[in-house]
């Protein structure tokens, strides 16, 4: 069965730091998708970047930027001089491709960050 | 194009009771799904279709009912309402493959007292 852990329940850090969001995943298939997304304040869910497993490129948009690791199951997101508007819930998510598991998301437990300014 | 649209915003229940939540999407998206958000434990999907007249179970089916009649539209019944449903449900849908971002509607805060 997938699993997905997000250990840091809890980050708070002061406008312009950085912050790295931890993400591990567990998986017995060796074809799958790795995903985040954004839960600000109003309650929506923001899809923000998705990767798959061949693909071991980091990936970096604007402040945003990605390290895919199959090494060690890992795929963290590291914010670069944080802004009030990161503040948010940030859920890391694993869908698996094929048999019964087929496009369902697991997600991890969420963390929360708040930038204070 | 609105996207995923989910129905009502909030609601209160008596256990016991029934409801349908609703769900639509007219992006032509072949799989929709619904999970089920709870404090410190992420999102869980409680049942899915990957297409009109195909669901199946997810994580945490019990105590929920689906159909897919139409592309377009993916309701969640509850039978009985317990108050471990009370939980904030979004429905989503994407094109099929896992590959495939899910869009998320703007989600049902359900209590049941």
């Amino acid at each position: 069965a997938q699993k997905v852990t997000q250990a840091q329940t809890e980050i708070s850090v002061v406008e312009k730091e950085d912050v790295t969001l931890d993400c591990v995943y567990e998986t017995r298939d060796t074809t799958y998708y790795l995903f985040w997304y954004k839960q600000p304040p109003s309650g929506e869910l923001v899809f923000l970047i998705r990767r798959n497993s061949f693909d071991e490129q980091n990936e970096i948009s604007g402040r945003y930027s990605w390290n895919f690791q199959k090494s060690t199951s890992s795929f963290n997101f590291t914010i670069t001089a944080s802004q009030v508007v990161d503040s948010a819930v940030y859920f890391c998510a694993l869908s698996e491709a094929g048999g019964t598991s087929y496009g369902k998301l697991t997600f991890g437990q969420g963390t929360i960050l708040t930038v204070h300014p | 194009n609105a996207g995923v649209t989910q129905t009502p915003k909030f609601q209160v229940l008596k256990t016991g009771q029934s409801m349908t939540l609703q769900c639509a999407q007219d992006m032509n998206h072949e799989y929709m799904s619904w999970y089920r958000q709870d404090p410190g434990m992420g999102l869980r999907l409680i049942h899915y279709s990957v297409g009109a007249g195909i669901t199946d179970q997810g994580e945490v089916p019990n105590g929920y009912n689906v159909s897919r009649s139409t592309t377009e539209d993916f309701p969640l019944r509850l039978l009985s309402a317990a108050p471990s449903q009370t939980s904030v449900y979004f429905c989503a849908s994407s094109r099929h493959g896992g590959y495939n971002e899910q869009f998320f509607g703007p989600g049902t805060r359900l209590t049941v007292l």
